[in-house]
């Protein structure tokens, strides 16, 4: 069975510069979660969806991001204007209510911003 | 808001050694989880623990939820090189369903 999609793997991006870093999660998941890590901080959860609704934006650091989940099959998290401390890895992860509260991640985007 | 305090923050150990480390936190959990990341790649969940005082093995690796929710451990048995990671313990916050906190990881380094 696929695990959870995300592209690009790695992007390297002018500041200023739209990313748009994309997820499919597992099929049949019904949580979605953004997860971003950095040296300095760890695993920092940025938003997370429950059936395709934002549920919890809470660790989103500010206005230049946003997330969306169109479809159970598809989200997308996006930084505009990028800038240089925005880069890390970026972790998309799924997840099954009911079947215990784990949840799945996917192997990263790795962005840097110059 | 909730906190994992995961220890120790990083170990050098011989091949062959045990290893043993830690989560604690001021609330409790419902559940613990301990994944671990290979550079360059995403986490990968190892154990899932349930519910208080439930002890769990995966191979050579064993978990423990403490009884209080409060803490949860993971030992290694006899490590081998490709046990070298970074290992993170995740705590499932009850009022908050979905929403699963994260320690600050404990990177293992097995000298051969």
């Amino acid at each position: 069975d696929a695990g959870v999609i995300q592209s690009p793997r790695h992007e390297v991006t002018e500041m200023g510069q739209e990313v748009t870093l994309r997820c499919k999660p597992i099929s049949g998941h019904d949580y979605l979660f953004w997860y971003r890590q950095t040296m300095m901080r760890g695993l920092e959860l940025l938003i997370y969806f429950n059936n395709n609704v934002p549920i919890d934006d809470s660790g989103m650091p500010e206005d230049r991001f946003s997330a969306k989940m169109p479809n159970a099959s598809f989200s997308t998290l996006k930084i505009q204007p990028s800038e240089p401390r925005d880069s890390a890895v970026y972790f998309c992860a799924s997840g099954l209510a009911g079947a215990g509260n784990t949840i799945y991640f996917g192997e990263g985007s790795w962005l840097t911003v110059v | 808001g909730q906190q994992l305090n995961q220890s120790p923050q990083s170990m050098f150990i011989q091949e062959g050694e045990d290893v043993s480390m830690n989560c604690t936190s001021s609330s409790i959990f419902n559940t613990w989880l301990w994944y671990k990341q290979d550079p360059g790649e995403g986490p990968v969940l190892l154990i899932a623990l349930y519910k208080a005082g439930e002890l769990t093995s995966n191979g050579r690796l064993t978990a423990q939820f403490g009884i209080t929710r409060k803490d949860s451990f993971l030992n290694i048995s006899a490590s081998i090189p490709s046990d070298v990671g970074i290992y993170f313990c995740a705590g499932h916050v009850p009022s908050n369903t979905g929403k699963l906190i994260f320690g600050q990881g404990t990177t293992l380094q097995v000298k051969p």
